[in-house]
Formats: structure tokens, C-alpha cells, sequence
């Protein structure tokens, strides 16, 4: 069965502590695996995709990194600002049309 | 360009009644989705369309219909309000299947 854990639930950094978000997936085969940013209130919002293991992509503070069994989000000198919940989605190739969203990481960060 | 919008952005229903929630994105996507979003639990697909006129279920279709009569437009409808469909309901969109997904601002639902 498809399936995508996150992991932790919940996270506090101080400002400027670096730290990474992980999201670990077990699919039939993956078509593309998805980072979104959810504030409180609001929908989710498009961060990265990576589609195969080994590619990583940037975005200001933000690195996410895809290994076969994995993605990390790293978080790089956070501010106050990147405080919210971080949401990892997977597709995968079953003939079913699905994402399996993760129940995200929801990450304080403290000035 | 206003991406994808939800009405309303809050309801409260009692058990029995019924109402559509209106999706409709202005990026010319083919691909729109309706989920829901209960605490602790990932993001559940509900239905989604892949091109006008057609829908297909998703992981938790029970108790919702929907239509997709023009591109632009996703509705999601509940015949019979139960108390279980209290949520946060999300639209999405994307180009293709293997794309990003462009949410709305939600719709918080009470069924009382």
C-alpha cells in the first residue's frame, strides 16, 4: 500500500538553527514527490517537485532532496517567517489517479 | 489572475441539509481535485476531474457528488449533510497529472 510518513510532527527552531524535515514514502513506483507550505488558515502553496532520486532543488532558505526511500526538507537559518506546516505529497504510478499527502511537519520558529 | 477561488469560506449545515461548494480556477488547467482536511490526517482526495465533463472518485468519495460542466469550474456537492463531513475542503488544479497542484483558500465546513 502507498504510503508517505513525516517526520517530526512538530518541530521549534530558534532563529538562525538549522534543521531538516523528512518524508519518508513507500510507493508502487513514484511519479513525483512534492513539498507545499501551509500556513494557518490558508491552502497549501507549490514549494518544490523532485521526480528521481539524487535531484535537489532550491528556494531561498529552503533545500529539498529526494533519495529512493526518502525526502528531506532542509531548512537553512530559518526566520519567524518559516513558520508553518510543511506538507510532503508523493504520485505515484498506479492506475489510480492519487497523491498520498503526509500529515506534515508543523515547524515554530522562534525570533 | 486569481488562481484558484472557493465560495463560501465558511458554512454551517445541520444534519439532513444540503449545499454545493464552487470551485473555479482562471489558469486554464485541465486537472481539478476536491479534498478534504481533517487534524491529524493528511490531505484526502474526495473526487477529481481530469477535462471538462468528466469525474472520476477519489480516495473518500462517499456522500459527495460532483460536476464539472465548464473547465474553469469544479463543484462538490452534499445531498445529505452528516455530522462526519465536518472539514476544512480544499479545491486544487494542475496542468497535468504529474504537476504541481494550485490550492484554493479552503472552506471550512460545521455540520451540526
Amino acid at each position: 500500500e502507498d504510503q508517505v510518513t513525516q517526520s517530526p510532527e512538530a518541530l521549534r527552531l530558534q532563529e538562525g538553527e538549522s534543521s531538516s524535515l523528512n518524508c519518508s514514502y513507500t510507493v508502487s513506483g513514484l511519479r513525483g514527490l512534492f513539498w507545499y507550505r501551509q500556513d494557518p488558515g490558508k491552502g497549501p502553496e507549490f514549494l518544490f517537485t523532485l521526480y528521481s532520486a539524487g535531484e535537489e532543488k532550491e528556494k531561498e532558505r529552503l533545500k529539498a532532496t529526494l533519495t529512493k526511500k526518502e525526502s528531506f526538507l532542509h531548512i537553512t537559518a530559518p526566520k519567524p517567517e518559516d513558520s508553518a506546516t510543511y506538507l510532503c505529497a508523493v504520485r505515484s504510478t498506479s492506475g489510480t489517479y492519487k497523491y498520498i499527502f503526509g500529515t506534515g511537519t508543523r515547524l515554530k520558529v522562534l525570533a | 489572475n486569481a488562481g484558484v477561488t472557493q465560495t463560501p469560506k465558511f458554512r454551517v449545515l445541520k444534519t439532513g441539509q444540503s449545499m454545493t461548494l464552487l470551485c473555479a480556477q482562471d489558469m486554464n488547467h485541465e486537472y481539478m481535485y476536491w479534498y478534504r482536511q481533517d487534524p491529524g490526517m493528511g490531505l484526502r482526495l474526495i473526487h477529481y476531474s481530469v477535462g471538462e465533463g468528466t469525474t472520476a472518485k477519489g480516495e473518500v468519495p462517499d456522500g459527495y457528488n460532483v460536476s464539472r460542466l465548464k473547465k474553469q469550474n469544479f463543484l462538490l456537492g452534499l445531498e445529505s449533510a452528516a455530522p462526519s463531513q465536518t472539514s476544512v475542503y480544499f479545491c486544487a488544479s494542475s496542468r497535468e497529472e504529474t504537476y504541481e497542484q494550485y490550492f484554493g483558500p479552503g472552506t471550512r465546513l460545521t455540520v451540526t
